[in-house]
């Protein structure tokens, strides 16, 4: 069972947006800062999406946001297009130099 | 252009060790902590072990505390994880990742293409 909980799945049609969420508790995703959001096709290595909760790495599209309330993490994918079809996951650090990912979402694109 | 290369997995029994490997290069090595990252087959991501840049600070999951032991080597820009006691359930692909800043837990930026680590008998 993973320490972070996500929905199994999530889907959308192109040009849609769609929500993942990324629920943990205040000794994780509410108490720190620390929230990263990972994009990864079947076969190939994880990409960071977002970190520090809402900030985007170089060459990330703009369309992938990401935002926090209370224990809960958020991932929005708007504009969606077929190469976001891809499995997400979400991490948290957790306090006691411990971090945690959540179990991840299969995003589909309809 | 960062580059983050594994190496050293294989076949190995129940109880036996292994040494993964781990050459980057495209930054500068002694800022960045560097960390692993597993992913068993089917399943979703667990952090494993960090090292801070400077080597001075290691951290472990509690799943692989006092089994596993993670290392650098600076002049060779090159991080080491050594797997002993292995079990059945660390089958997994191990990736080296590269965290984007201090702290190290803000969020990992380039990531190898892992090794894959099969436990079995």
């Amino acid at each position: 069972q993973s320490a972070l909980t996500q929905p199994p799945s999530a889907s959308g049609s192109p040009g849609q947006s769609v929500t993942i969420s990324c629920t943990g508790t205040s000794s994780d995703v509410g108490g720190y800062n620390s929230v990263s959001w990972y994009q990864q096709h079947p076969g190939k290595a994880p990409k960071l999406m977002i970190y520090e909760v809402t900030k985007r790495p170089s060459g990330v599209p703009d369309r992938f946001s990401g935002s926090k309330s209370g224990n809960t993490a958020s991932l929005t994918v708007s504009g969606l297009q077929a190469e976001d079809e891809a499995d997400y996951y979400c991490s948290s650090y957790a306090g006691s130099n411990n971090l945690v990912f959540g179990g991840g979402t299969k995003l589909t694109v309809l | 252009e960062v580059q983050v290369l594994e190496s050293g997995g294989g076949l190995v029994q129940p109880g036996g060790s292994l040494r993964l490997s781990c050459a980057a290069s495209g930054f500068t090595y002694r800022s960045y902590s560097m960390n692993w990252v597993r992913q068993a087959p089917g399943r979703g991501l667990e952090w494993v072990s960090l090292i801070s840049g400077d080597a001075s600070t290691t951290y472990y999951a509690e799943s692989v505390k006092g089994r596993f032991t993670i290392s650098r080597d600076s002049s060779q820009n090159t991080v080491y994880l050594q797997m002993d006691s292995l079990r059945a359930e660390d089958t997994a692909v191990y990736y080296c990742v590269k965290a984007i800043m201090v702290p190290w837990h803000k969020g990992f930026d380039y990531w190898g293409q892992g090794t894959l680590v099969t436990v079995s008998s």
